[in-house]
């Protein structure tokens, strides 16, 4: 059974990071790609970055680029996000999905559970 | 970016009604449009890929159609358990971009 549970979501102030992990079973994330999407009740559910099955293949929206990086453990098979210099438009739920690509991209087939992030002074 | 529009925002209709939710892109995205159904504080669940084929498991009530920029996702019989807020997606290009959401309430 395919799962994915997000941890590390929490208070952050702003200009601040934050680290979220994304552990999977049920299959292996070295043969799909996984991306990071988020949910706010104003901007509804946005796409913020891919990673690669291979993690040699990263992309990211306009909205993080620089300040989010994506890394992946295909031996602890789990998926990080690296959250830098957070501002209050961050705040969100943050889910990731795993990503079935046929191209030209794909689409997210089981998503983890969410982690709330708060970005507030 | 692709703009993705969907209508109605909400609506309410009874159990065995027929549905339908609209999704308009702002741009030619041929056939690569997918919709998720998201219940309150529960993960966005996949429905349905390349505009309309079901994913393995999805009731046979659920359908949707359409291509270039204008798309239609369809319940045939409204069942209780559909209450839900319904999303379209296009993966044409990135940035990947989803419709900003259709609730649905059952009556």
């Amino acid at each position: 059974q395919v799962q994915l549970v997000e941890s590390g979501g929490g208070l952050v102030k702003p200009g601040g990071s934050l680290r979220l992990s994304c552990a999977a079973s049920g299959f292996r994330i070295s043969d799909h790609y996984m991306s990071w999407i988020r949910q706010t009740p104003g901007k509804g559910l946005e796409w913020i970055l891919y990673s690669s099955s291979s993690g040699n293949v990263m992309q990211y929206a306009d909205s993080v680029k620089g300040r989010f990086i994506v890394s992946r453990d295909n031996v602890e098979n789990s998926v990080s996000l690296q959250m830098n210099s957070l501002r209050a438009e961050d705040t969100a739920v943050y889910y990731c999905a795993r990503d079935i690509r046929l191209p030209p991209l794909g689409w997210f087939d089981s998503w983890g559970q969410g982690t709330l992030v708060t970005v507030s002074s | 970016d692709i703009q993705m529009t969907q209508s109605p925002s909400s609506l309410s209709a009874s159990v065995g009604d027929r549905v339908t939710i609209t999704c308009q892109a702002s741009h030619d995205i041929k056939k690569y449009l997918n919709w998720y159904q998201q219940k309150p504080g529960k993960a966005p669940k996949f429905l349905i890929y390349d505009a309309s084929i079901l994913e393995t498991g999805v009731p046979s009530r659920f359908s949707g159609s359409g291509s270039a920029t204008d798309f239609t996702f369809t319940i045939s019989s409204l069942q209780p358990e559909d209450s839900a807020t319904y999303y379209c997606q296009q993966y044409d290009s990135l940035p990947i971009t989803f419709g900003q959401g259709t609730r649905l309430e059952i009556k």
